[in-house]
């Protein structure tokens, strides 16, 4: 029930093109849905976050969705670049722990 | 440039080594956390703390213990390295109370136990 589950595990996209990342939960006491980025050699990055009072948030070229009623949350990258290659991991959190994360994705986009 | 500086960026350990990892933020974050991580198992926790000398067992805190002794430093320390450790530890902080819970990672110290 502590698990955030994300697929998929690698993803190849052409530039320009839209990359898609989901992730399942079953714990109704999450309360934070952030995702993270993490380029070779470096730790991961906060990307964009979302809590579960709204169903979608928007930065630049990445959105997160979030189904509170199917416990489902994605991550939405439009017009795909090379210079978003990275490993992405999506995680959730109950009030007075600490992240829980995914598994990560891994995502090429081909130019 | 607020930072987590994770002291060391390759260390290679023999088996049966009592192994320090060190961690510091500059950031005054209360909350600051151990995870490891593997390919295709993402980051796993294994240890957190909220305050100073306080600490919380992750998922896998078996073969790990830590220490913090002050506010910006903290040390997962391996008590008997085994392979089974050979990793990626990622270091982490976070401001308490801040309905921003984002994470700031230092750039990992990658492990290897031989």
């Amino acid at each position: 029930q502590q698990q955030v589950k994300q697929s998929p595990q690698s993803l190849i996209v052409q530039k320009g093109g839209i990359s898609i990342i989901n992730c399942a939960y079953e714990n109704t006491a999450f309360d934070y849905f952030p995702w993270y980025q993490q380029f070779p050699g470096k730790g991961p990055a906060l990307l964009i976050a979302i809590r579960p009072d709204v169903s979608e948030k928007k930065e630049g070229r990445f959105t997160i969705s979030f189904n509170k009623s199917a416990k489902q949350f994605s991550l939405h990258i439009m017009d795909s670049q090379p210079g978003d290659s990275a490993t992405y991991f999506c995680a959730a959190n109950i009030p007075g722990t600490a992240l829980i994360f995914g598994k990560g994705t891994t995502l090429s986009v081909s130019s | 440039d607020v930072k987590v500086t994770q002291s060391s960026r390759y260390l290679v350990k023999r088996t049966g080594e009592k192994v320090f990892l060190e961690c510091v933020q500059d950031m005054d974050h209360e909350n600051m956390f151990w995870y490891r991580q593997d390919p295709g198992l993402g980051l796993r926790l294994i240890y957190f703390s909220y305050d100073v000398k306080m600490k919380e067992k992750g998922d896998i805190p078996e073969g790990y213990s830590v220490s913090r002794e002050k506010k910006e430093r903290f040390s997962l320390i391996l008590e008997s390295a085994s392979t089974n450790q050979t990793s990626m530890y990622l270091c982490a902080s976070s401001q308490s109370g801040s309905l921003n819970y984002g994470y700031t990672f230092g750039s990992g110290t990658r492990l290897t136990v031989v």
